[in-house]
C-alpha cells in the first residue's frame, strides 16, 4: 500500500520567502507528525495532530513556523520569512491510532528545504 | 539538550560479521525505545523496539538490549549483511507524552564485502 508522501521533495528559498510543505499521510492514520532534521543530527519534533486538532506545537522553533489539517487528512507545514537557519530535511509521520503507547511511526522521504 | 546520544557517528563491520551500535540517554522517564534505520534519500523505517519492563527483545538478526541502570541500550545485527549499510537512529519517549520521540544524531553502518 501506499506509504506517507511529502511534496516538494526539494525546495530552495531565497531568504525572507515564504514556503509550504506538503504531506500526504498513510490513509485512516489518525495521528500525523512534524519533524526538522538538520545536517548531520536525528529528527526533532515539531508538532503533532490528532485527526484535524494540533494537540502539541511545543517544538515548533518560533511563530514563522505554522503548521494545519484542516480536513484530518492532508498537512501542511508552512514557514514564513525564512532564515538560512530553516534549511534542514522536514520529515513527516504518522501512525494509526489515538493512543500512541507503542504505535508506530511511519516516516515520509522528508523535504529537503535550502534557505539562500 | 540532546537526551538521546549516539555517540559513534560510524561504524565499519564485514559481512557476516557482528555489528553493535550503542546508544545512551539522561531522561529517566524515558521508558520506551526503538531503532529506526534509514536509507538516503527515503525516510527512517521502524526496525525494532524495547519496552523498560524487558531488557532484551530479539527479532530475527536484530536483538536489542536496555541496560536501565546504566541508562544504556545496544542494537545488535548478527550476522551483519551488505544490504544493512544505512544509518540508525536511536530513539526515546516517555509514557507521560508517548508520542514524541527524541532521536539521537545517528550512526553509520557499512557493511563490508
Amino acid at each position: 500500500g501506499a506509504g506517507v508522501s511529502q511534496s516538494p521533495r526539494y525546495k530552495v528559498a531565497k531568504r525572507g520567502q515564504d514556503v509550504a510543505l506538503r504531506c500526504d499521510p498513510i490513509s485512516g492514520h489518525v495521528s500525523l507528525f512534524w519533524y526538522q532534521q538538520a545536517l548531520g543530527q536525528g529528527p526533532e519534533f515539531l508538532t503533532y495532530f490528532q485527526n484535524e486538532a494540533q494537540l502539541d506545537k511545543s517544538g515548533l522553533p518560533s511563530d514563522r513556523f505554522f503548521a494545519e489539517r484542516p480536513e484530518g487528512s492532508v498537512s501542511t507545514l508552512k514557514i514564513q520569512r525564512t532564515q538560512q537557519e530553516d534549511s534542514a530535511v522536514y520529515l513527516c509521520a504518522s501512525s494509526k491510532i489515538i493512543n500512541l503507547g507503542t504505535d508506530t511511526q511511519y516516516f515520509g522521504p522528508g523535504t529537503r528545504l535550502t534557505v539562500l | 539538550d540532546q537526551q538521546v546520544k549516539q555517540n559513534s557517528p560510524s561504524l565499519s563491520v564485514q559481512e557476516g560479521r557482528i555489528s553493535i551500535l550503542n546508544c545512551d540517554y539522561t531522561n529517566s522517564m524515558f521508558d520506551y525505545f526503538l531503532w529506526y534505520k534509514k536509507y538516503p534519500a527515503e525516510g527512517p523505517t521502524f526496525l525494532i523496539s524495547i519496552s523498560s519492563i524487558k531488557d532484551k527483545n530479539e527479532d530475527g538478526r536484530f536483538t536489542v538490549f536496555l541496560n536501565k541502570s546504566a541508562k544504556h541500550l545496544s542494537l545488535h545485527i548478527v550476522p551483519s549483511q551488505p544490504g544493512d549499510s544505512a544509518v540508525y537512529f536511536c530513539a526515546a519517549s516517555a509514557r507521560s507524552n508517548d508520542y514524541k520521540l527524541s532521536f539521537g544524531a545517528g550512526t553509520t553502518v557499512t557493511v563490508r564485502a
